[in-house]
């Protein structure tokens, strides 16, 4: 059973640029978490669907991110424009149920910006 | 405040030896679950085992087990027989409550080197 899929695993761009992240949750699962990890703040959420609808985007930085889930297997993380600052790993990950529970990791799209 | 805090940025343990890897967290919720999750060098996180608070029994699942110590608020991950695998970015987190949501607060991180 394939998991949390991302793409890319690796972007690299310059600064002011527009950047797109792209998860495929786990087949059944209705859930779907964003997150950052950098090191000198650790793992943030950004964002969490449930059934497709934004539960929570308290975490989201600022304007310039937004998050979308058009369907049950597929969100897209934007970032427009682009810093420095948001260099950094940015995973998604899902779980089944309404709450959070066990929760599955993509590998993890790492994000550099110049 | 609600928070879960990791003391020990890095531990080493012997290959075969058990470790302990100290969690402590705090919240005002009679409901909450504490996660502990795996992060290897190649950066995916894993899961290893859940506990809840209502749970009576300490959570184990092969050679993790937690040491859920409630009047403490500690949640503690024990690694038994360490294998040289077992080096990684070791987070706690806890599912807590806030506005109305759920979501899950990560530690800082300890960093576990196995020595052979």
């Amino acid at each position: 059973d394939a998991g949390v899929i991302q793409s890319p695993r690796h972007e690299v761009t310059e600064m002011g640029q527009e950047v797109t992240l792209r998860c495929k949750p786990i087949s059944g699962h209705n859930s779907l978490f964003w997150y950052r990890q950098t090191m000198m703040r650790g793992l943030e959420l950004l964002i969490y669907f449930n059934n497709n609808v934004p539960i929570d985007d308290s975490g989201m930085p600022e304007d310039r991110f937004s998050a979308k889930m058009p369907n049950a297997s597929f969100s897209t993380l934007k970032i427009q424009p682009s810093e420095p600052r948001d260099s950094a790993v940015y995973f998604c990950a899902s779980s089944y149920g309404q709450g959070i529970d066990e929760q599955y990791f993509g590998p993890g799209t790492r994000l550099t910006v110049t | 405040a609600q928070k879960i805090t990791q003391t020990q940025p890095g531990m080493f343990v012997q290959e075969k030896e058990a470790v302990t890897l100290d969690c402590t967290y705090d919240t005002s919720d009679p409901s909450y679950g504490l996660f502990w999750y795996k992060q290897p060098s190649s950066g995916e996180m894993i899961f290893l085992i859940y506990q809840g608070s209502y749970d009576q029994q300490n959570a184990t699942e092969g050679r993790y087990s937690l040491n859920f110590q409630k009047a403490r608020k500690s949640a503690n991950l024990v690694i038994s027989a360490s294998q040289l695998g077992d080096s990684a970015m070791y987070f706690c987190a806890m599912r807590l409550t806030q506005g109305g949501s759920e979501k899950l607060v990560f530690g800082k991180g300890t960093k576990l080197t196995v020595n052979p």
